[in-house]
C-alpha cells in the first residue's frame, strides 16, 4: 500500500522567510513518480513538479526547490523569499508507475502575512 | 477547452436524492479522474477512464456511486441516494495518457452539500 504523510497541517511566516514543507512517502515499488500540487482559495489544483524514482537530482524553479532523498524516503518542497500570492495550501502526491492515481498527502496549508 | 471544466461549481441537495456531477476534460487528454476531498478523508480518488478500457473503479466508496465517460470525452458522476456523509468537493481531473507519471491537470471542483 502506498502511503503519504505531510507532519506539517499549518506554517505561518512573515513575507519574504523561507519555508519548507515535508514529505514522506511509503511504497513497495521500486518505479514510482512523486508531485507537489498548489491549491490555492480558487480550489483548483495546479501542478508544480514531478520527480520519478531514479531521479534524486535536486530541481530549482524560480523561488522553488525540491528535495528527494530515496534514503530517507522524503520530498521536500522549499519557498524561498515567501510571498502572499504563496498562501495556499500544498499536496504532495505519489502515483504508481504503471497507473496515474494519485496518493495524496494531507496537505500543509501555509499562510504568508505581509 | 482551455482547462478542465465541471458543473455545477456548486450543489445542494437533500439528503436521499440523486446528483450528477460533470465534467469536461481538456481536449484530446485520454485520461480522465475523479478525487473526493473532504474534511475528514482528504483527497481520495475514486475512479478513472483510459481510452477505451475498462474503467479502475477502486476507489469508488459504496455502489451508490458510478460514473460514465461518453464517446471518451464528457463524463458525469452520479451519486444515488446522497447521504450527509457525501458532502465533499468533488474533483475531475485529465491527463494525455495514463501511466508514466503524466502530469493532471485538475478542474475548480463540484461542491456537493447534502442536507
Amino acid at each position: 500500500a502506498q502511503k503519504v504523510t505531510q507532519a506539517q497541517t499549518e506554517i505561518s511566516v512573515v513575507e519574504k522567510e523561507d519555508v519548507t514543507l515535508d514529505c514522506v512517502y511509503e511504497t513497495r515499488d521500486t518505479t514510482y513518480y512523486l508531485f507537489w500540487y498548489k491549491q490555492p482559495p480558487s480550489g483548483e489544483l495546479v501542478f508544480l513538479i514531478r520527480r520519478n524514482s531514479f531521479d534524486e537530482q535536486n530541481e530549482i524553479s524560480g523561488r522553488y526547490s525540491w528535495n528527494f532523498q530515496k534514503s530517507t524516503s522524503s520530498f521536500n518542497f522549499t519557498i524561498t523569499a515567501s510571498q502572499v500570492v504563496d498562501s495556499a495550501v500544498y499536496f504532495c502526491a505519489l502515483a504508481k508507475a504503471a497507473g496515474n492515481k494519485l496518493t495524496f498527502g494531507g496537505g500543509t496549508r501555509v499562510l504568508v502575512k505581509p | 477547452g482551455a482547462g478542465v471544466s465541471q458543473s455545477p461549481s456548486n450543489k445542494v441537495t437533500e439528503k436521499g436524492k440523486d446528483v450528477e456531477l460533470r465534467c469536461d476534460p481538456i481536449s484530446g487528454h485520454t485520461a480522465l479522474y475523479w478525487y473526493r476531498q473532504s474534511l475528514g478523508q482528504g483527497l481520495e480518488f475514486l475512479i478513472y477512464f483510459q481510452g477505451n478500457s475498462a474503467p479502475d473503479k477502486s476507489g469508488l466508496p459504496s455502489d451508490r456511486f458510478s460514473a460514465e465517460r461518453t464517446g471518451g470525452s464528457v463524463s458525469t458522476l452520479t451519486i444515488q441516494r446522497t447521504q450527509q456523509e457525501d458532502s465533499a468537493v468533488y474533483l475531475c481531473a485529465s491527463s494525455l495518457k495514463v501511466g508514466g507519471g503524466t502530469e493532471a491537470f485538475f478542474g475548480q471542483g463540484t461542491r456537493l452539500t447534502v442536507v
